[in-house]
């Protein structure tokens, strides 16, 4: 199972972007790169994913690098409201329609004011 | 509106005592998922389910037991052989029919047990 690795926290100021790092170097050639956040005590939150191409969506922007060994979750203006942790998760696939997606620690994210 | 709810909240359990978590959704999604997290780490996958009546152990499955007799429903029992029960338990659904892709999980809001 392709694993991540996440620092276990960064800071923000509040209106300034936040730039996420994730490593996967063992990461397969069909596998995908999911980013989720959980805010304290809640269920996680799906955020983007992304196979090889660069991906935006209202939340973020997810930029994956040519030899797929990294990526970055990018929030343009991070609000308080985006304190969370957040997970970088590579995709795993055992058998048939199995597919497990396994957590890491994640990155705590703490946006200040 | 259209989601996953988690039942109870908070559960208080005395040792030696089974309690069993309701996991709901009207998504109409295939997968169902059992999580648990302990303070600080991340989540490890106990159960999971493609498909009504079939499910499968995750990485920490000893101590658990599940049944999905029906799509929409996926509860999670917590016998009194799990050793270190108290956990926040998350159930997680998704659609398995993106043919080629993984759909995003989407998740309950937890239910928080604590053992006594």
């Amino acid at each position: 199972d392709a694993k991540t690795t996440q620092p276990p926290s960064m800071d923000c100021a509040e209106g300034r972007a936040a730039n996420l790092p994730c490593n996967h170097s063992t990461i397969s050639g069909n596998e995908y790169v999911y980013w989720y956040r959980q805010i304290h005590s809640q269920g996680p939150q799906y955020i983007i994913h992304g196979l090889k191409n660069n991906e935006t969506n209202e939340m973020a922007s997810l930029i994956i690098t040519e030899d797929r060994k990294s990526s970055t979750l990018i929030l343009p203006h991070a609000t308080l409201r985006d304190t969370a942790v957040y997970y970088c998760i590579v995709r795993v696939a055992t058998g048939g329609a199995t597919n497990k997606l396994i957590f890491g620690t994640g990155t705590l994210l703490a946006v200040q004011p | 509106d259209g989601g996953i709810t988690q039942s109870p909240k908070y559960l208080f359990r005395k040792e030696g005592q089974n309690v069993t978590l309701s996991c709901e959704q009207n998504l109409n999604h295939d997968a169902m998922y059992w999580y648990r997290q302990d303070p600080g780490q991340g989540l490890r996958l106990i159960y999971y389910s493609q498909i009504v009546n079939d499910f499968q152990k995750g990485d920490i499955a000893e101590g658990y037991s599940v049944s999905r007799e029906k799509k929409e429903s996926f509860p999670l029992t917590v016998t009194s052989a799990q050793k270190n029960p108290t956990a926040f338990y998350l159930c997680a659904s998704k659609t398995a029919r993106l043919a080629g892709r993984t759909g995003e999980l989407f998740f309950g809001e937890g239910s928080r047990l604590t053992v006594l």
